[in-house]
Order: C-alpha cells, then structure tokens, then sequence
C-alpha cells in the first residue's frame, strides 16, 4: 500500500507566478490535510478537505491560496501570484477517518513539497 | 490558547543516554497528543501518541507522559541511538463535535545522539 504521494518534489517559481503542489492520500483515506513548514519551525495547519467538500481553511492565507479535493483524482493546493515569503516546505497529510480515537485515526505524511520562489 | 511550546530547541546525548523533550499546552479541549519524527528532506512520520485518559504510554524505546493538571506532556527516548537524531515534534489537537481537528504542532525539537 504506497503511501501519501506528493508532487513536484521540488518546484521553483518566479514572483508573480501560480504554483500547483498535488498530493495522492493513502488508499482508502478521504481526509486530506495541508500543512506548510517554514525553516527551523513547526508545520502550521492550512486547510482540511474531505471528498469534495472543505472541512477547515481557518489556517489558510485569505488571498491568492486555494485547495480542492475532489471525487477523483488528487488533492491540489493552489498559490497564485506567488511571493518569496511564500518559499516553504508543503506536506499534505491524510487520514482514514478524522482523529476520534484508535490507530486508525492516525495522520499520515507525504514527503512534502518544497517550493522556491525566486 | 492554541499554542502548543515544546522545548528544548535542541540537544545533543551520548549514545545510551534518554533525551527527553517538553511540551505544554493551553486549551483544554485538547484531547489527542501524538509525537512525530521528522529526518531531513522527509515528512513528518508518527512515533507514539496518547490521550488524557492515561499517564503514560510506551512503545518500545518510547515513552510519553502525560499530566494533564499542568497541560504538559513529553517524550522519553530509551538506550538512545545515533540513528535516532532527528527533529522531534509534539503536536495536540481536540474533537470538533465528533470530527477531530487539524494538529497544532511545538516548533520541535533537533536531537543529535553522539556515538
């Protein structure tokens, strides 16, 4: 069973352009979550998605950021007119159900995406 | 109210050595702890997690306690090894009505184990 798959790994812009990260949930998991990472900090919760549906974007720039999960295909975090404070690490995380209790609840982690933007 | 602080920031034991690293929290809603482990140009991977119904949790070189009267909560490294160094996360999150929320994570903590 692969694990959350991400892509690009790495992904260099220019100011001003749109960046596009994707992120594959585990199989079977409808719970997707984004998390950004800056240097030498903690990740920081974005937005939270199930199928189709947004569940959370309190954490999410009211400006310029978008997600969608919809009924097929992957998971996509959306930046447009990207700035340099936007260089950071992505890590897309999903979960079988949301957190209530057993191992089953557990959120696993893609190996991010590492966005640049010059 | 949503901060979870984790220290140290860093910490360097000798191989055998038990490393231990903090976190508190503020909300009391709060109701799931987990751990994560984090290497260099990885994601970050689960180690342990408990709930406030318990005081302590182990799986096998790992240990969290719990004390849920201070809102603290840490994680004890056994016979520690090289291969252990990596950045350490503590994280906390609570039930929204029967759907668990999004994980507040501690800023972490880089563990260097000296052979």
């Amino acid at each position: 069973n692969a694990g959350v798959m991400q892509n690009p790994r790495h992904l260099v812009r220019r100011r001003g352009q749109e960046a596009r990260l994707r992120c594959s949930p585990m199989k079977g998991h409808s719970h997707v979550y984004w998390y950004r990472q800056l240097p030498e900090e903690g990740l920081k919760f974005m937005v939270y998605l199930q199928k189709e549906n947004i569940i959370d974007e309190s954490g999410m720039p009211k400006e310029r950021f978008s997600a969608e999960f919809p009924k097929e295909g992957p998971s996509i975090l959306r930046i447009q007119q990207v700035v340099r404070g936007d260089s950071a690490a992505y890590f897309c995380a999903s979960s079988l159900r949301p957190l209530a209790g057993g191992s089953t609840d557990t959120q696993y982690f893609g190996p991010g995406t590492r966005l640049t933007v010059l | 109210q949503q901060q979870v602080k984790q220290s140290p920031q860093s910490l360097i034991v000798q191989k055998g050595g038990i490393p231990i690293i903090n976190c508190a929290y503020e909300n009391t809603a709060f109701d799931y702890f987990p751990w994560y482990q984090q290497f260099p140009g990885k994601g970050p991977a689960l180690l342990i997690a408990i709930r406030p119904d318990v005081s302590e949790k182990k799986e096998g070189r790992f240990t969290i306690s719990f004390n849920k009267s201070a809102k603290q909560f840490s994680l004890h490294i056994m016979d520690s090894q090289p291969g252990d160094s990596a950045t350490y996360f503590c994280a906390a999150s609570r039930n929204y009505g029967g759907s668990q929320g999004n994980l507040i994570f501690g800023k972490g903590t880089k563990l260097s184990v000296k052979p």
